[in-house]
């Protein structure tokens, strides 16, 4: 049984600032992990995902992993009004994936 | 591109009777189908992955009980019955499954579904 667990519940941060948001899991046979953000009345879409330790960069975003601690991060530079959004990570496990309450990320101007 | 259509996109169900909801796959690459809940917590939580024409699943969980069936290769159907706190039910496609899938998750736009 996967159990995924995220901080901060929510976020409040001015433009152009960095947000990062952390994610730990319970079970180390997952493999791959992902970051999925969902904006409001919409369906959750993947960000990025990680299978190494170590960090990977797309773009203004940064996930890093940590497989012995069983945790993970997503890291936003710059952080802009339309990154404001629900933020959910994910562990795959079994058939699906196992996902985190997530984070609210609210990004004022 | 749009990979998944779901019907219908929202639902009033009176408490007691169960709904049928429909999942479209538009793109033959993506063939694992799943199923998944959000609540209104937005809790998201997978449910059933059903690969091949003929499968059929049922689970019951805290608030509802779901009878999944593959229908065709593009077509993939959830009953929702014993409802009792409203959730979007959303319809996944991917181009593999298990726990060693590197592969996305593409959600369909979700069929929200709210108790009378």
């Amino acid at each position: 049984q996967q159990n995924v667990q995220q901080s901060p519940e929510s976020l409040i941060v001015p433009e152009g600032a960095r947000t990062s948001l952390n994610c730990t899991f319970s079970d180390s046979a997952s493999q791959y992990f992902w970051w999925y953000r969902q904006h409001s009345g919409k369906a959750p879409k993947a960000l990025m995902s990680i299978f190494s330790n170590g960090e990977k960069e797309e773009g203004r975003f940064t996930i890093h992993l940590n497989k012995a601690s069983l945790h993970f991060s997503l890291h936003i530079r710059d952080s802009q009004p339309s990154d404001s959004a629900l933020y959910l990570c994910a562990a795959n496990y079994a058939q699906g994936l196992t996902f985190g309450l997530g984070t609210r990320v609210s990004v004022f101007p | 591109v749009t990979l998944l259509e779901q019907n219908p996109r929202w639902r009033l169900v009176p408490r007691g009777q169960a709904v049928n909801l429909r999942c479209i796959l538009k793109n033959s690459q993506y063939p694992w189908m799943s199923w998944y809940q959000q609540d209104l917590q937005k809790q998201l939580q997978w449910l059933f992955t059903l690969r091949s024409p003929g499968d059929k699943e049922v689970k019951s969980l805290p608030g509802a009980d779901y009878l999944a069936t593959r229908v065709t290769d593009t077509e993939l159907r959830l009953q929702v019955a014993n409802m009792s706190q409203g959730r979007t039910l959303y319809c996944t496609c991917s181009a593999a499954s298990g726990q060693g899938s590197s592969y996305e998750q593409y959600f369909g736009p979700g069929t929200r579904l709210t108790v009378l």
